[in-house]
């Protein structure tokens, strides 16, 4: 089955403890991204990558990182988390092309207390 | 970046068409829309996307303006499981892929 799966989906944690949230797809896909998503502001993009070694930053990158070593896997980082990275995670993934739409996961709900 | 403006909700009566209204006054040539719903917190769901023909498939029809300054997304008979957020964006390309999400449309379908 076609899938973008993110884990962990729930993760609770403290502030300044270092977390990593995988995402992996097995589509073959070259675009993976990265977004949250608040009450109210809906989904906004923090990291994307076009392929293997090749990532740029969206509209909110600011305490993310990522790393595209492999095609299937683009993992988010949180070196020091703080509260206001409290938020529901989702990874993406598409073909590249303007004629290629975007399969989500299920979602990662991070509290940082 | 070409940003859309949806309306905030909308109803609509169960086994009633849903037409959503989108506005992208600055879409660029080569920019797609296309349409997400969300339904609870999962992650979005893929219906139909456009450049400038009306589009169709199995999950709904999407009508873009000669202009292209606007579209309308329809869900021809809709059902109390189409009651979700739905989002319209158009897929900038400057360079990657940098994708805008707007704040979206709730629809609530009625019995």
């Amino acid at each position: 089955e076609a899938q973008v799966t993110q884990n962990p989906r729930y993760l609770i944690t403290v502030t300044g403890k270092k977390l990593t949230v995988t995402c992996s797809q097995n589509m073959n896909h070259e675009y993976m991204s990265w977004y949250r998503q608040d009450p109210g502001l809906g989904l906004r993009q923090i990291y994307y990558s076009m392929n293997v070694e090749v990532t740029d930053k969206g509209d909110v990158p600011e305490g993310y990182k990522v790393s595209r070593k492999e095609k299937r896997n683009f993992p988010l980082i949180l070196e020091s988390p703080s509260p206001n990275q409290t938020s529901l995670y989702f990874c993406a993934s598409s073909r590249i092309g303007q004629g290629s739409e975007q399969y989500f996961g299920p979602g990662t709900r991070l509290t940082v207390t | 970046d070409a940003k859309t403006t949806q309306p905030t909700s909308m109803d609509c009566a169960e086994g009633r068409a849903a037409n959503l209204p989108c506005n992208h006054s600055t879409i660029s040539g080569n920019e797609y829309v296309y349409w997400y719903r969300q339904i609870h917190s999962q992650g979005p769901q893929y219906i139909i996307h456009g450049l400038k023909n009306n589009e169709t498939n199995e999950m709904a029809s999407l009508i873009i303006t000669e202009d292209r300054k606007s579209s309308t997304l329809i869900l021809p008979h809709a059902t109390l499981r189409d009651t979700a957020v739905y989002y319209c964006i158009v897929r900038v390309n400057t360079g990657g892929f940098k994708t805008i999400f707007g704040a979206g449309t709730r629809l609530f379908v009625k019995a």
